[in-house]
């Protein structure tokens, strides 16, 4: 998973709590890109940044916000107004070959 | 919508066969990647392949660009057991965006 960092593994969470997925990344990369993945299912891109201090809306930014205050960092939170939050979450960075780097995934289950 | 779209969804094939996975996309690329992930895991990049190219390999990995036709293949050959993972392909139209399919779940059998 060269790289890129995420924690927690797992995280449990009640309805209408606001939770924050951490993503770290040492490959000295600029963009770093948030998915979410479902059971069975491609990736959709929720926000990406190419800079710090920068961010753009993915495909499906609704009910989650995003910081890029360093440029080793790029931390997800997922607001209560996300309706189905219960997904598997991947952060990666792009590499100078437009390749992307991925971390092992954080799986969110709301309940 | 989605970009690309790989197929068969599902393959199943005997250790030492090789397997074939497709992907067809809809606008011009830059550039196609194939991803491979462990259930539960993230994607790992496995090869890219640029527009102006028709064909890489790398390893037991074969991959095929056809921009006429918007496609690409991935070959695997000589499976393994370790191969059994969901492959994806991702397109590159812009530098700031990689747009991932549905992938293809590969289970090789021992």
């Amino acid at each position: 998973d060269g790289g890129i960092t995420q924690s927690p593994k797992y995280l449990f969470r009640k309805e209408g709590q606001n939770v924050t997925l951490s993503c770290e990344q040492n490959l000295n990369h600029d963009a770093m890109y948030w998915y979410r993945q479902d059971p069975g299912q491609g990736l959709r891109l929720i926000y990406y940044s190419q800079i710090v201090n920068d961010f753009q809306k993915g495909d499906i930014a609704e009910g989650y916000s995003v910081s890029r205050e360093k440029k080793e960092s790029f931390p997800l939170t997922v607001t209560s107004a996300q309706k189905n939050p219960t997904a598997f979450y991947l952060c990666a960075s792009r590499g100078f070959s437009y390749e992307q780097y991925f971390g092992p995934g954080t799986r969110l289950t709301v309940t | 919508s989605q970009q690309g779209e790989e197929d068969p969804q599902a393959l199943s094939i005997q250790e030492g066969e090789n397997a074939t996975m497709n992907c067809s996309y809809k606008t011009s690329i830059n550039n196609l990647q194939w991803y491979r992930q462990n259930s539960g895991r993230g994607l790992v990049h496995l090869i890219l392949i640029r527009s102006n190219e028709r064909e890489k390999h790398s390893g037991r990995l074969r991959v095929t660009l056809d921009t006429s036709k918007k496609s690409s293949s991935l070959l695997i050959t000589a499976s393994r057991a370790a191969d059994t993972a969901s492959y994806f392909c991702a397109t590159v139209a812009s530098y700031d965006k990689v747009i991932f399919g549905p992938g293809t779940s590969l289970s090789v059998i021992p």
